[in-house]
């Protein structure tokens, strides 16, 4: 009963270094996705996917990466870490059936600091 | 295409009191809509959802929410506050089956003693 479980909860990375933030669930739900919080943000959509395999950007892709290879992961992987990256970053699971959304599961969120 | 609109960036009312959060949608096809509550330094909890069954839906901790399609609104309602209830609100919508949702900015409630 896991949910959607998200590491690390807190990272301090320097400008320009990589980092792969994880991401699994086990509802076996199709859509998974990844949002960053910002203050009087609001949560915005970074890269999402429908299944394994498929993926495809959101609202602010710039400076990520995803994959799905498997209907449980989907990591986050920041190329090289800036500033302007410093943010909540929160993972979400989904699932529909016919014309109807059945909500979104989220993670605990990881804390992110670029420095 | 779809939207959300909430109301108020923040509600403030005292303990005891009703509470009314309000959102508009704006939806093109039938759509599903939820509240989250994100309590400081937490991650989002789903409160209720309406996916085209009853338009009156009720959620957890006491509170609830009217589908109302002639006025594209889903006001988040309680009938007596409490301190817990003092957090971040987030009315959500997704368009028939999308699996895209698209969040209000938020409304935050504070609760006085």
């Amino acid at each position: 009963n896991a949910g959607v479980t998200q590491t690390p909860k807190f990272q301090v990375l320097k400008t320009g270094q990589s980092m792969t933030l994880q991401c699994a669930q086990d509802m076996n739900h199709e859509y998974m996705s990844w949002y960053r919080q910002d203050p009087g943000m609001g949560l915005r959509l970074i890269h999402y996917s429908v299944g394994a395999g498929i993926t495809d950007q959101g609202e602010v892709p710039n400076g990520y990466n995803v994959s799905r290879s498997t209907t449980e992961d989907f990591p986050l992987r920041l190329l090289s870490a800036a500033p302007s990256q410093t943010s909540v970053y929160f993972c979400a699971s989904s699932y529909s059936l016919g014309q109807s959304n059945y909500g979104y599961t989220f993670g605990s969120g990881t804390r992110l600091t670029v420095v | 295409a779809q939207s959300v609109t909430q109301l108020d960036s923040h509600v403030s009312v005292s303990e005891g009191t009703p509470v009314l959060l309000r959102c508009n949608y704006s939806s093109s096809y039938s759509p599903s809509l939820f509240w989250y509550v994100q309590h400081p330094n937490k991650g989002l909890q789903l409160l209720l959802k309406y996916t085209s069954a009853a338009t009156l839906v009720k959620g957890i901790n006491g509170f609830e929410a009217e589908f109302k399609k002639s006025e594209t609104s889903f006001h988040l309602t309680k009938p007596s506050a409490h301190m817990s209830d003092a957090a971040e609100y987030f009315c959500v919508v997704s368009t028939g089956g999308s699996y895209i949702p698209t969040f209000g900015r938020g409304t935050s409630l504070i609760v006085h003693p």
